[in-house]
């Protein structure tokens, strides 16, 4: 079964240091979503893609965090610098277009922690 | 804008009793509603979805949930928890005009104790 693929599993970094997160999605899914979620509450869109270009990325704090997704494929979201509150489990999902757009597929997640 | 709000934040069961979790939502337009499943060390896994038809839908692992217009509600429930019932339990909405982004609620963290 094809499953979303993210990298690394396990982030620990010094705070104003740079961090990047790597997602593959499912093949042929063209919507990508990256979602952050602070323990103990639920995950929260950061920034969506249609194939390369950004559909809504009005929660991603645009000052320190960039995703890019040059080729409608893979995709690739940063912090720089980081800092103490963006410690959390940072998601990536994907859909595929048509009836069951609605559907999402999750990554295991990239836990980050900032110190 | 969507939100999505779960009513029970912890709860614990014992083994082979029912569980019933509250999920209400606000939102003026037609909806997809889900329920996501996180057991310990594992990734997001979906429980079940309601995108249209009946509004009793059954899941993975016995679960079910009934959707009910009018009262905004999407409630999950199974007749009879097992200890790897154990996890965290998310409601979450989407919708067409907003790119089918998921909304999730702050999530509901089940215990069955054997």
């Amino acid at each position: 079964e094809a499953e979303v693929a993210q990298s690394p599993r396990y982030k620990i970094t010094e705070k104003s240091q740079a961090v990047a997160f790597w997602c593959d999605p499912i093949s042929g899914h063209a919507t990508l979503y990256w979602y952050r979620q602070i323990l103990g509450q639920g995950p929260e869109l950061l920034v969506q893609f249609q194939d390369e270009s950004v559909v809504d990325d009005s929660q991603l704090p645009k000052d320190r965090f960039s995703a890019e997704r040059l080729k409608g494929v893979d995709s690739t979201l940063k912090i720089q610098p980081a800092e103490l509150g963006d410690s959390a489990m940072y998601l990536c999902a994907s859909s595929s277009a048509g009836a069951s757009s609605g559907q999402q597929f999750f990554g295991p997640g990239t836990r980050l922690t900032v110190l | 804008a969507q939100s999505v709000s779960q009513h029970n934040h912890h709860v614990i069961l014992s083994e082979a009793a029912s569980l019933e979790l509250g999920c209400n939502y606000s939102y003026g337009g037609t909806v997809n509603l889900f329920w996501y499943v996180q057991y310990p060390g594992q990734h997001l896994q979906l429980l079940l979805k309601y995108f249209s038809g009946d509004p009793l839908v059954k899941g993975i692992k016995g679960f079910e949930a009934e959707f009910i217009k009018s009262k905004f509600s999407f409630n999950l429930r199974k007749p009879s928890v097992q200890w790897s019932d154990t996890a965290e339990y998310f409601c979450a909405v989407n919708a067409r005009d907003s790119g089918y982004a998921l909304n999730f609620g702050k999530g509901t963290s089940l215990l069955v104790t054997p």
